[in-house]
């Protein structure tokens, strides 16, 4: 059974350009939930997505957006980059809304801004 | 706030030895995760907990909820267990992870 893929694994952007990350989950999994991963902040939250709804979000900026398509597939979207925005991004799919059946997490896409 | 406290953050240890790593939250939780994390950056979920304790193969994890505390133990250490531990928990009142901070093991044979 194929795992979460996250496309693509690496990307370098300049400054004032905005990025799309993809996020295809484990088939049948319908919640799809988003972090962001620095060497300073560890790993935030960014938002969860379960039938095209965002459910949850975290603490960011709005240039900070996703969506979830009809398939549970999803993707995140930042606008305007800054250096900040330098992490690895790592999503996560799970049957249902939470982990009351736990997560399975992509490889990650590693985006560096320059 | 709603904090996630991990430790040691750093564990070095000889292949063999047993391992406790602890993790420690300040308000209630519906949920607690383990998760590990290879150089490279894929994560792995290695348990899921609300109760009690739970073990696959070496590896074991246990919860206080009165205590609103878990430890992850390895026992018999392997160099294939290097790499970074992650305890993350969903608050009460609400479905997202809060991470701690990790702790990175190194086992040297």
């Amino acid at each position: 059974k194929a795992g979460v893929t996250q496309t693509p694994r690496y990307l370098i952007k300049t400054r004032g350009q905005q990025v799309t990350l993809s996020c295809s989950p484990i088939s049948g999994h319908r919640s799809v939930s988003w972090y962001q991963q620095t060497p300073g902040q560890g790993l935030q939250f960014l938002f969860e997505y379960f039938s095209e709804t965002q459910r949850n979000k975290g603490n960011f900026p709005g240039r900070f957006s996703g969506r979830q398509f009809s398939n549970s597939r999803s993707e995140m979207n930042v606008s305007t980059l800054e250096l900040g925005d330098s992490a690895l991004y790592l999503c996560a799919s799970s049957l249902a809304l939470g982990g009351g059946y736990g997560y399975t997490f992509g490889s990650g896409t590693r985006l560096t801004v320059v | 706030k709603n904090e996630v406290e991990q430790s040691p953050q750093n564990l070095t240890a000889q292949e063999g030895e047993f391992i406790t790593i602890n993790c420690s939250y300040s308000v209630g939780i519906s949920a607690l995760h383990w998760l590990q994390q290879h150089p490279g950056g894929g994560i792995v979920s290695l348990f899921m907990l609300s109760s009690g304790k739970k073990k696959h193969g070496r590896l074991i994890a246990t919860i206080n909820i009165q205590e609103k505390h878990s430890s992850l133990h390895i026992t018999a250490s392997h160099p294939r267990d290097s790499a970074v531990y992650i305890c993350a928990v969903e608050w009460d009142s609400g479905y997202a992870l809060n991470f701690g901070k990790g702790t990175s093991l190194l086992v040297t044979p």
